[in-house]
């Protein structure tokens, strides 16, 4: 399979605890981008790399919130002292350069905090 | 607690019938729109996408038409199938490399 991949696909926490998840993209893909969603919504951007740079943040990403791409290949988003508002699906997506608009989503990783 | 779908609109069709599915995108800067396909579970597949510069595009039994007069988005889907029923939704591009995404429109397929 060379889409993109998550994980975990689902994970369980209580509040205060902290989170980590793993995305890695299609291989030839340099841009990685992570999105929230909650139920009966449309995915809201939250970042997004080019190679390993961090180039755009939404302020819907507070500071409990980092994401890195160490190496321009897979990407961590991490969630420190959940919240229960942090109960989501949180989405992975990668595309080509410049001029490729298109992302391909990942099957994404399923928040619970309790 | 939430129900998924509660607040978004749907569409039920007979299989076999087209289907039409509306999206009003907000931004006239908007250069590129794209559609994606959302089953229970699953990260949303890439439908169709089309360049502000064109009105229309098709796929295989899909095609997109774009309004940019009144910022109208639409996705035709011709002989529709069960496999079809899933959440739509549409998304633009306006500025930098994020896509902004509508809010869904559930379509149900009757077999």
């Amino acid at each position: 399979d060379t889409g993109v991949s998550q994980d975990p696909r689902h994970k369980i926490t209580k509040r205060g605890q902290n989170v980590t998840f793993r995305c890695d993209p299609i291989s030839e893909h340099n841009r990685l981008y992570w999105y929230r969603q909650t139920l009966g919504q449309g995915p809201e951007f939250l970042t997004y790399f080019q190679n390993e740079a961090q180039l755009e943040k939404s302020r819907l990403l507070s500071d409990r919130f980092s994401a890195e791409r160490p190496k321009g290949s897979f990407s961590t988003l991490e969630i420190q002292r959940t919240e229960q508002g942090d109960s989501a699906m949180y989405l992975c997506a990668s595309s080509q350069a410049q001029g490729a608009y298109e992302q391909y989503f990942g099957p994404g990783t399923r928040l619970t905090v309790t | 607690g939430e129900s998924v779908g509660l607040h978004l609109p749907t569409l039920s069709v007979q299989e076999g019938d087209n289907s039409i599915i509306n999206c009003a995108y907000s931004n006239s800067a908007s250069d590129y729109f794209i559609w994606y396909k959302q089953e229970s579970g699953k990260g949303p597949q890439f439908i169709i996408d089309i360049r502000s510069n064109m009105d229309k595009r098709q796929g295989q039994r899909v095609t997109v038409l774009l309004n940019k007069t009144v910022k109208h988005l639409s996705l035709q889907i011709a002989a529709t199938q069960p496999g079809d029923s899933a959440v739509y939704f549409c998304a633009e591009r306006f500025y930098g490399n994020k896509l902004v995404f509508g809010a869904g429109t559930i379509l149900r397929v009757k077999s």
